[in-house]
């Protein structure tokens, strides 16, 4: 079953403007995750966000997280062509031995 | 830098005939996860292995697919007999600690049966 459901499908933006991604889950999570996959690669950890925090930065991108409405949203500043790829919310259950569940992705395109 | 290596990268078969896929993890992790992923979608969990021994394989089809790791390193993954249903890009991913941390992606199988 799908946990985390990011909106929208598909985005495309110009190269310099900025990229906003969101993702939605339905139950309590010790963390989610966002992953990069460039086109017929594996997928690339880009950052960690827990539940008891709220926002986080590396480098271009920015993560945050509301549990509240169980939602979070990540940010990437002065897209360029190479972040073209698809990009996945993975959210991290609480309890022992939890597994990580995975969105449907996003598509993000950057036109030179 | 460590990486996650998979062979092979890209396998072609008939259906009814069998497949394996290996996957080396970054050394010294000892959780290790074989997903499947349907073109457009996200990838799903299909075995979770903490060293040598199965955690999860809940969504593993276990009358078709197998895995093992045997000494707690690498680890096959097979399927026999494959199905048309089975074409998708299998990967393997490994982490330091448990399920709920970060993980390590290889680049991939794209297996296509026919």
């Amino acid at each position: 079953s799908q946990q985390g459901e990011e909106d929208p499908q598909a985005l495309s933006i110009q190269e310099g403007e900025n990229a906003t991604m969101n993702c939605s889950y339905k139950t309590s999570i010790n963390n989610l995750q966002w992953y990069r996959q460039n086109s017929g690669r594996g997928l690339v950890h880009l950052i960690l966000i827990r539940s008891n925090e709220r926002e986080k930065h590396s480098g271009r991108l920015r993560v945050t997280l509301d549990t509240s409405k169980k939602s979070s949203s990540l940010l990437i500043t002065a897209s360029r062509a190479a972040d073209t790829a698809s990009y996945f919310c993975a959210t991290a259950l609480t309890g022992a031995n939890s597994k990580l569940t995975f969105g449907k992705g996003i598509t993000l395109s950057v036109r030179p | 830098e460590a990486e996650v290596a998979q062979s092979p990268r890209y396998k072609i078969t008939e259906k009814s005939q069998a497949v394996a896929f290996w996957c080396d993890p970054i050394s010294g992790h000892a959780t290790l996860y074989w997903y499947r992923q349907i073109l457009g979608q996200g990838p799903e969990l299909l075995v979770q292995f903490q060293d040598e021994s199965v955690v999860d394989d809940s969504q593993l089809p276990k009358d078709r697919f197998s895995a093992e790791r045997l000494k707690g390193v690498d680890s096959t993954l097979k399927i026999q007999p494959a199905e048309l249903g089975d074409s998708a890009m299998y990967l393997c991913a490994s982490s330091f600690g448990t399920g709920s941390g970060t993980q390590y992606f290889g680049p991939g199988t794209r297996l296509t049966v026919l």
